[in-house]
């Protein structure tokens, strides 16, 4: 089974400054996907970024980047130039190769401060 | 496309009673999830089918839920009697599965919120 680990609760940033949210996973397979949601406090989870596991090269979506480690199991998000409607609670997902299995992590509380 | 749509939006209801959750999937996609969400478990994976059959319940948390997936475009989770404990906010969400799962990852219903009083 796999593990989805969001060590930080919360978190908070200044208003145009960066911001990274750590998450690990535990798996036994070779390729997987990886996802970060975003949910506001509208509750729509919208998918933000995704990653491929066989895929080395980080995904960037415009101000969010991540942080890929495969030996590591680490997927950290990094968010730049921190906006106001960043503020949400973050889940990082894991999803099997099969695609029938997706396992969130706890989820990250980001408030960002003007 | 309209994209998953949950209703209600707000349910609350009084202990014991039955509480019905439907789900109209985005047309196309053949795998249907029902996640609960609460402060306490977070995001809960309960049941999910593929091609309207149900696939996986592992994670419903007692014979008081069960869900039906009677048609491509329709699915529902009921609760039957309900409790207080089963407040929280649930989740449908569909997708492509293996047959395009990068490009077309899980799209998530706005949820409904149920209160169990």
């Amino acid at each position: 089974a796999q593990t989805v680990t969001q060590s930080q609760p919360e978190m908070s940033v200044q208003e145009a400054e960066t911001v990274t949210l750590s998450c690990t996973y535990d798996t036994s397979e070779s390729n997987y996907y990886l996802f970060w949601y975003k949910q506001p406090p509208s509750r729509q989870m919208i998918l933000v970024i995704r990653q491929e596991a066989y895929k080395q090269q980080n995904a960037t979506e415009n101000r969010f980047s991540v942080n890929f480690q495969k030996a590591a199991k680490s997927f950290s998000l990094k968010i730049s130039d921190s906006q106001l409607g960043d503020t949400a609670m973050y889940f990082c997902a894991f999803v099997n190769n099969a695609g029938n299995m997706l396992t969130f992590g706890g989820g990250t509380r980001l408030m960002v401060k003007p | 496309d309209a994209g998953v749509i949950q209703s209600p939006r707000h349910e609350v209801t009084e202990m014991g009673q039955e509480v019905t959750l439907r789900c109209k999937p985005i047309s196309g996609h053949d795998y249907l999830f029902w996640y609960r969400q609460t402060m306490m478990r977070g995001l809960e994976l309960l049941i999910y089918f593929n091609n309207n059959v149900p696939i996986d319940d592992s994670g419903m948390p007692e014979d008081r839920f069960s869900a039906k997936m009677p048609n491509a475009s329709f699915s529902t989770l009921k609760i039957q009697p309900s409790e207080p404990r089963d407040s929280a906010v649930y989740f449908c969400a569909s997708s492509f599965g293996n047959r395009d799962l990068y490009n077309s990852p899980l799209h998530f219903g706005n949820g409904t919120r149920l209160t169990v009083t």
